[in-house]
């Protein structure tokens, strides 16, 4: 069946550092992919989405490429904030097309 | 704003005793989700509805239903909490189903059972 597999977390890293955070994915087809963001105690915002391959997904310097070649779909940003300490979650839709399948989800934690 | 409401933010209840959350959206979504989340894991869809059109997950307990009695809203209703039902509830919305639509989430309940 579908399914994500995100690197495992926490993550920790120092402001304006490079992040990196692997997604990998299991599907039929080219469905489309998705990463959402969740901040502590509140529900799930869509950060950025690839609806085809080779696409390329960006919002708030944060970017991921759709790859078919290796299934991938690997967050970046270039340069951390604070601010961005959450949980991303990367997820695509399930074969009935209805709900999301989400990886386990990465702990992002950026220090000042 | 357009946006996807829950109520209320933190609910607490007895073991046992039934509970209803809510949610409402005012972006006019053909579709609603319910989706469980336990902590440092991910959601897990307990069912959803198309327009009127009910949609159970083959592993969601009886325990669980779901109402909606227009567009706008829907809810959960947890028949008789139990411990292990404690976690945060999303509802979510999209415009339709099919895989490409984006699911819009509200910020969640918590829900504690005691």
């Amino acid at each position: 069946g579908d399914s994500v597999t995100q690197m495992e977390g926490p993550v920790t890293l120092s402001e304006e550092a490079f992040l990196t955070i692997n997604c990998t994915y299991t599907a039929t087809g080219y469905p489309s992919l998705f990463w959402y963001v969740q901040y502590p105690g509140e529900g799930l915002q869509l950060l950025l989405k690839a609806t085809k391959a080779d696409d390329k997904g960006s919002n708030k310097g944060f970017e991921a490429t759709y790859r078919k070649e290796t299934t991938s779909f690997h967050l970046e940003k270039g340069s951390v904030q604070v601010s961005d300490s959450a949980v991303y979650f990367c997820a695509l839709p399930g074969s009935d097309g209805n709900k999301l399948v989400f990886g386990a989800g990465t702990i992002l934690r950026v220090k000042s | 704003d357009a946006m996807v409401i829950q109520n209320p933010r933190y609910q607490v209840t007895q073991f046992g005793k039934p509970v209803t959350l809510s949610c409402s959206q005012t972006l006019n979504h053909n579709v609603m989700y319910w989706y469980q989340q336990k902590s440092s894991q991910a959601p897990k869809l307990l069912f959803h509805y198309y327009d009127k059109d009910f949609n159970n997950e083959a592993d969601t307990p009886d325990n669980f239903q779901s109402r909606r009695p227009n567009t706008s809203f829907c809810f959960l209703d947890i028949r008789s909490p139990g411990l292990g039902d404690a976690a945060m509830y999303l509802c979510a919305t999209s415009r339709d189903s099919g895989g490409t639509d984006t699911q819009y989430f509200g910020p969640g309940t918590r829900l504690t059972v005691l």
